[in-house]
């Protein structure tokens, strides 16, 4: 059964710091991997899909790695903003979809 | 620019009541899923349809039936609630292939408490 952990549960910076966020898999069979924001009493909003085939993905500020052969992803965060505070999920697909716990985080002006 | 969309969006009921979480979406995708969202653990999947006419369980299916009579609609029936089925319930759908889940897109969210 396909675990997936999220490290740190919560985390508060300044504004401006560069940031990372972890995600480890136990089972390193997945087709995709896939990072998302949820703003509080929301939906999950896609930020990154990552094939199993590449290694990164970027968009803007955030870039997302995969290491499939260590069942590591991180999300790397540019330049943080307050309006990034909200909670990073991560989710690994192997015939279903499997989610952390999630990185709650706060970026204080 | 409707997306995935979810009714209710708040839901009060007793135990042993059954009710229906409608999911619709306007994308044309193959793919839908219904999860549930409790404090500290993260989504975890309850039913899938990779078609219409296609349905298969998830992580944590008792309790809960699913139908897709068409590609739009993917609605979650609670048979008799449950005071363990209070929770947060996201529909989500993506343009699929047989071997890829692709990008999913969320509802808003149906919260539901049973008393």
């Amino acid at each position: 059964k396909q675990e997936v952990t999220q490290i740190p549960a919560a985390l508060s910076v300044p504004e401006g710091e560069n940031l990372v966020l972890n995600c480890s898999f136990t089972d390193s069979a997945i087709y995709n991997l896939q990072w998302f924001r949820q703003d509080p009493g929301k939906g999950l909003t896609s930020l990154l899909l990552i094939q199993s085939s590449q290694r990164e993905q970027t968009s803007g500020r955030l870039n997302a790695s995969l290491d499939k052969s260590s069942g590591r992803s991180t999300l790397y965060i540019a330049a943080s903003q307050p309006g990034d505070s909200a909670t990073y999920l991560c989710a690994v697909d192997n015939n279903d979809m499997r989610f952390g716990a999630g990185t709650r985080l706060t970026v204080k002006p | 620019n409707a997306g995935v969309t979810q009714t209710p969006k708040f839901q009060v009921l007793k135990t042993g009541q059954s009710m229906t979480l409608q999911c619709a979406q306007d994308m044309n995708h193959e793919y839908m899923s219904w999860y549930r969202q409790d404090p500290g653990m993260g989504l975890r999947l309850i039913h899938y349809s990779v078609g219409a006419g296609i349905t298969d369980q998830g992580e944590v299916p008792n309790g809960y039936n699913v139908s897709r009579s068409t590609t739009e609609d993917f609605p979650l029936r609670l048979l008799s609630a449950a005071p363990s089925q209070t929770s947060v319930y996201f529909c989500a759908s993506s343009s699929s292939t047989p071997t890829n889940t692709g990008e999913l897109f969320f509802g808003e969210g149906s919260r539901l408490t049973v008393l």
